[in-house]
């Protein structure tokens, strides 16, 4: 079963606007990862943060962990319409690295 | 540099066949995961292996088993189909354990 829960499961916004998808996860991880994943391919990996990092930009991305709360955001500013995926986090439980994947945000940027 | 490749990229069984899908790292990893996605769904660890060792296993029947080469390849076998196996099989890799992990395409597995 998936231990990971993300919110909202679908978001629909404007080109040009930000887009925010929040992550919670169960356990003690190791580190949180962020993944984009286009009609049922593969998975892109977006960004890693470690357990012991409270933010991490990487271009228009912006991640945020808060291990007291167990929960994690991915903010993507000035979106476009290739942003339109599914968003996954995916997090690494302490002492196995065995990865829990959310159930996914699907991020629609309309033009 | 080539990334994580899959194969093949589609397949098609009947319920009761065995199948064997196979993945290739990016040079210089050692790690290899496994994962399950059913459609709608976010993907499912199944296995992990690192330097030739499982280190990790999700909660698969006994039909699901890997193995690790020591090129750092994998194979994902199933065995005695069943109809809900039907599912997008991800391969992903990383330098180590606890790394970026990177995907492959994935394997898409059909289940009659």
């Amino acid at each position: 079963s998936q231990q990971g829960e993300e919110d909202p499961q679908a978001l629909s916004i404007q080109e040009g606007e930000n887009a925010t998808m929040n992550c919670s996860y169960k356990t003690s991880i190791n580190n949180l990862q962020w993944y984009r994943q286009n009609s049922g391919r593969g998975l892109v990996h977006l960004i890693l943060i470690r357990s012991n990092e409270r933010e991490k930009h990487s271009g228009r991305l912006r991640v945020t962990l808060d291990t007291s709360k167990k929960s994690s955001s991915l903010l993507i500013t000035a979106s476009r319409a290739a942003d339109t995926a599914s968003y996954f986090c995916a997090a690494a439980t302490s002492g196995t690295y065995k990865y829990i994947f959310g159930t996914g945000t699907r991020l629609k940027v309309l033009a | 540099d080539a990334g994580v490749t899959q194969s093949p990229t589609h397949l098609i069984k009947t319920r009761g066949q065995h199948v064997t899908l196979r993945c290739s790292p990016i040079s210089g990893h050692k790690s290899v995961s496994w994962y399950q996605q059913v459609l709608g769904q976010g993907p499912q660890f199944i296995f992990q292996y690192y330097e030739k060792e499982e280190r990790g296993r999700g909660n698969f029947p006994d039909r699901f088993s890997a193995r690790q080469f020591p090129n750092y390849s994998s194979e994902l076998n199933v065995n005695a189909l069943l109809l809900g196996d039907s599912a997008l099989y991800l391969c992903a890799s990383s330098f180590e354990a606890g790394n970026e992990q990177f995907f492959g395409p994935g394997t898409r597995l059909t289940v009659l």
